[in-house]
C-alpha cells in the first residue's frame, strides 16, 4: 500500500513570512496527526483529526496555526506568520484504529 | 501530567552486546505504550506495542506498572539496529499519542 505523502520535503522561508504544508494519508485511514519535531526533541502533537472533525488540538498555537481536513481525507497545516522558533520537522502521520501510527516523511522547515 | 522519559540521549554498545533503552512515564489511568524506530534516512515507525506482547527485530519490552517503565531490550545488538528509538504513551481515551526526547542508539562492530 502507499505510505503517507507529504509535500513539500523542504522549506525556507523568512519569518513573519506564510507557508503551507500538505498531507495525504493511506486509504482508509480515519485519523489524522500533524506533529511538530524541534532538533533534539521527540515528535509533539499539533492536532488530531477523526475524519474530518478535530479530536485534539491544545498544543496548536492557534494565534499562528491552523489546519483543515476537507473531506475526511488529505489535510494541510499551516503558519502565518511564521517565527524562527517554528523551524522544525513537520510530520504527518495516518492510523484506521488507535495506536499504530503511520508516518510521511515530514517537511523540515526553516525560518530565517 | 502525562510525560514520557527517556533518560540516555545516547547509547552506544559494541555488536554482540546486551541492550537496553530505558524509558518512564507518568500517566494517572491504563496506558498503552509503544516503541517507535527511525533508521537513517527512513520514516518513523512502529517497532512494538506493548499489547502484542511479541519480540520484533530480537527486540522485547515489558509494561512494569509498579515502576512506571517500558524499557527495550535486545540481547544482542546488531550494528543495523543503531537508529533513534523513541517511547511512547497512548492515553486511555485514545485521543493523544505523546513521544519521549529519544534515545539514539549506536552499535559499534
Amino acid at each position: 500500500e502507499a505510505g503517507v505523502a507529504q509535500s513539500p520535503r523542504y522549506k525556507i522561508i523568512e519569518k513573519r513570512q506564510s507557508v503551507a504544508f500538505w498531507c495525504n494519508p493511506i486509504s482508509g485511514h480515519a485519523t489524522l496527526y500533524w506533529y511538530q519535531q524541534i532538533l533534539g526533541q521527540g515528535p509533539k502533537l499539533l492536532i488530531q483529526f477523526q475524519n474530518n472533525g478535530v479530536v485534539d488540538d491544545s498544543q496548536l498555537p492557534k494565534d499562528r496555526f491552523s489546519a483543515e481536513r476537507l473531506k475526511g481525507v488529505d489535510s494541510t497545516l499551516k503558519i502565518q506568520p511564521a517565527k524562527l522558533e517554528d523551524s522544525a520537522v513537520y510530520l504527518c502521520a495516518s492510523s484506521v484504529n488507535r495506536g499504530e501510527q503511520y508516518f510521511g516523511p515530514g517537511t523540515r522547515l526553516t525560518v530565517t | 501530567a502525562q510525560r514520557v522519559t527517556q533518560p540516555e540521549k545516547l547509547l552506544s554498545v559494541f555488536k554482540g552486546a546486551p541492550v537496553e533503552l530505558k524509558c518512564n512515564y507518568s500517566y494517572s489511568g491504563s496506558p498503552e505504550l509503544f516503541w517507535y524506530v527511525q533508521y537513517s534516512r527512513q520514516r518513523l515507525q512502529l517497532l512494538l506495542r506493548h499489547i502484542s506482547r511479541e519480540s520484533i527485530k530480537g527486540f522485547t519490552a515489558d509494561l512494569n506498572k509498579g515502576e512506571t517503565s517500558f524499557h527495550l531490550k535486545k540481547p544482542f545488538a546488531q550494528e543495523e539496529d543503531s537508529a533513534m528509538y523513541y517511547c511512547a504513551l497512548l492515553n486511555t481515551g485514545g485521543f493523544k499519542t505523546i513521544f519521549g526526547a529519544g534515545t539514539r542508539l549506536f552499535v559499534k562492530a
